[in-house]
């Protein structure tokens, strides 16, 4: 059974770098047929997707993130991970992982626990 | 401002059917399948019900789901205690090329 689990650093300076790392196990990020998300989550809000990547090149951005994220994989690891740039006081959320099914009915089967980050000087 | 409109809030006392809506626009559910997620707080989100009532297994079949133009809508019958959890429904927007979300409904079985 494949499971996700995000890691990384739960405090993160206002115009510094957020980085996340969402190590996937019982499977293999580099199969075909799947997305590799990532959702965030302010404390007492809704959902946001933030993007997902495929086959380690192709990626889709929320627009209104783009100009900030990066997301990426390495299959050596069987890791994908997140970069936020210029981060504010904004950013501050859970962050989860997901693994999203492309074929047939897309959706967002697999979530890790999730991860909060903090951004405060 | 979540690109899906959902009410804030929904309650039922056990035994009940509640349903849950959401709207959205035809470049979201208008086009593309309607997915749903069951969030208890202070845990993950869960995938609970996908296009036309897929459900993953373990679900119960007391969850349904329908579909209409531009808007959706989650069942729930024979509500249970265990159902108290927020609902978020999503989908795939073409315009914006992403995932969107409703705003949640906080679901409290009376």
């Amino acid at each position: 059974q494949v499971q996700l689990q995000e890691s990384g650093p739960g405090l993160v300076k206002p115009s510094q770098t957020l980085s996340l790392t969402c190590t996937v196990s019982g499977g293999s990020i580099s199969s075909g047929g799947f997305y590799w998300s990532w959702i965030r989550q302010p404390a007492g809000k809704g959902l946001e997707w933030i993007g997902r990547i495929y086959t380690s090149v192709t990626t889709n951005y929320n627009p209104s993130l783009k100009s900030r994220v990066t997301i990426s994989t390495d299959t050596s690891k069987n890791q994908f991970s997140l970069r936020l740039s210029s981060v504010t006081a904004a950013d501050t959320a859970v962050y989860y992982c997901a693994r999203e099914i492309r074929y047939g009915a897309s959706r967002m089967d697999v979530w890790g626990q999730g991860t909060t980050v903090t951004v405060s000087s | 401002q979540s690109v899906l409109t959902q009410p804030p809030s929904a309650s039922g006392t056990p035994g009940q059917r509640v349903t849950i809506s959401c709207s959205g626009s035809s470049s979201n559910i208008g086009t593309n399948t309607v997915n749903w997620y069951q969030q208890v707080p202070g845990t993950a989100p869960k995938l609970l019900i996908y296009t036309n009532s897929q459900r993953p297994s373990g679900v119960p079949d007391r969850f349904s789901v329908s579909k209409s133009g531009t808007s959706a809508s989650l069942a729930i019958s024979g509500l249970q205690s265990e159902d108290e959890a927020d609902y978020y429904c999503a989908a795939w927007d073409d315009s914006l090329n992403g995932w969107v979300f409703g705003g949640g409904t906080k679901l409290t079985v009376l």
